[in-house]
């Protein structure tokens, strides 16, 4: 069974501040897709990435920037020089080939940028 | 264009009343989902449809919740006798197609139940 895990439930930091959030996951498929969410105050789900398990290439746009490792099952993500509109629940999901894309989410990291 | 939208915004009802839940996905969109965020589970899956079937109600919590879609567009999700621990929002996401496209998100329907 899929599962994904954030150990980080609150990450408070200082404006421009660096801060990293971790998601470590659990699939027995060859063929998955890991993806992160965020979703500010007003309560709506925003894509940020998407990456194929073949892929492991690190992505970076703007001052976001993602770490994939298969070796460890893990998919982190980094914001570089925050800013208080990153204040929001960022979510790691999982969808595997053969479960038809349903997404499994962890338990998502609140950050709190503080100026 | 117009993103996925979701009606009511808000809904409070009574316990052991009937609610729909609407859900109009993003025009195009073959695949939708319907999703659950609630302080004890987290954000858990519920169903999926793709076109108007709907090959996974695996995450649907009891009968008394059903959903439909009707000419490969707009969803219902109906809760049936609602009780309080169906107090949630309730989130849509539509993708292009059912196999690993990126799923969008609607603001979702938040349910209280007195």
């Amino acid at each position: 069974a899929q599962k994904v895990t954030q150990a980080q439930t609150e990450i408070s930091v200082v404006e421009k501040e660096d801060v990293t959030l971790d998601c470590v996951y659990e699939t027995r498929d060859t063929t998955y897709y890991l993806f992160w969410y965020k979703q500010p105050p007003s309560g709506e789900l925003v894509f940020l990435i998407r990456r194929n398990s073949f892929d492991e290439q690190n992505e970076i746009s703007g001052r976001y920037s993602w770490n994939f490792q298969k070796s460890t099952s893990s998919f982190n993500f980094t914001i570089t020089a925050s800013q208080v509109v990153d204040s929001a629940v960022y979510f790691c999901a999982l969808s595997e080939s053969t479960a038809g894309n349903k997404l499994t989410f962890g338990g998502g990291t609140r950050v709190l940028v503080k100026p | 264009g117009a993103g996925v939208s979701q009606s009511p915004s808000n809904k409070v009802t009574e316990k052991g009343k009937d609610v729909e839940l609407r859900c109009d996905p993003i025009s195009g969109h073959t695949a939708l989902y319907w999703y659950r965020q609630s302080l004890g589970q987290g954000l858990e899956f519920l169903i999926y449809f793709q076109g108007n079937s709907a090959p996974d109600k695996s995450g649907l919590p009891s009968d008394r919740f059903s959903a439909e879609r009707t000419g490969g567009s707009v969803s219902t999700l109906t809760i049936q006798r609602t009780q309080q621990e169906d107090s949630a929002v309730y989130l849509c996401a539509s993708s292009y197609r059912l196999s690993s496209d990126t799923q969008y998100f609607g603001p979702g329907t938040r349910l209280t139940v007195l």
